[in-house]
């Protein structure tokens, strides 16, 4: 069974930095591609990056690039996400996703964690 | 970018009732088209890929259709479990794009 755990999520002060995790089991991690997708709250979902199974490509959204780096070790089976320059507007719920074959989270999701930027 | 344009944002349905939501994109995108099914509180889950591909376990009174800019999504016959807000997803290109959602809600 693909398992899918997101930590890291927190309050943060615009301006702040805060770093995601994923931890994956279930598959062979580096076979796959992974994704961040965020949700604000109430709001639809936004694809943030996705990065290949070697971790060699990785992908932005123009509202993160510069700002956000998507990362994996595949030793460790887990994603991560480093989140700088936080703005308001980051304020989401942020899920980490197995990616298909071709492209683009698929079947297997975590339950997400919540990341707050107030002052 | 191409954008997803998602129609109805919402609709109002009765258990057993048909339903049909669209996501047309802004130029072609193939078949590169999946769809999300959303409860509250919870993580999206894979209902469609490459259009109409039924993901494994997925209800057979789902179904997805389309290709190019035009894509649906039809609920055969409502359940109870089915009152909550689906997605759209392109897959074509970067950056990848969702559509705005559709809420489906009970008349």
């Amino acid at each position: 069974e693909v398992l899918l755990l997101e930590s890291g999520g927190a309050l943060v002060q615009p301006g702040g930095s805060l770093r995601l995790s994923c931890a994956a089991s279930g598959f062979i991690f580096s076979n796959f591609a992974m994704s961040w997708v965020r949700q604000a709250p109430g709001k639809g979902l936004e694809w943030v990056s996705d990065i290949s199974g070697s971790g060699t490509i990785t992908n932005y959204a123009d509202s993160v690039k510069g700002r956000f780096t998507i990362s994996r070790d595949s030793s460790k089976s887990t994603l991560y996400l480093q989140m700088n320059s936080l703005r308001v507007e980051d304020t989401a719920a942020y899920y980490c996703a197995k990616d298909r074959l071709f492209r683009g989270p698929g079947d297997s999701w975590g339950q997400g964690t919540l990341v707050i930027v107030s002052s | 970018d191409i954008q997803m344009t998602q129609s109805p944002s919402s609709l109002s349905a009765s258990v057993g009732d048909r339903v049909t939501i669209t996501c047309r994109a802004s130029q072609g995108i193939n078949t590169y088209l999946a769809w999300f099914q959303q409860k509250p509180g919870k993580a999206p889950k894979s209902l469609i890929s490459s259009a109409s591909s039924l993901q494994s376990g997925v209800p057979s009174r789902f179904s997805g259709s389309g290709s190019g800019t035009v894509f649906t999504l039809t609920i055969s016959s409502l359940q109870p479990e089915d009152f909550v807000t689906y997605f759209c997803l392109q897959y074509n290109s970067y950056p990848l794009t969702f559509g705005g959602g559709t809420k489906v809600e009970i008349k």
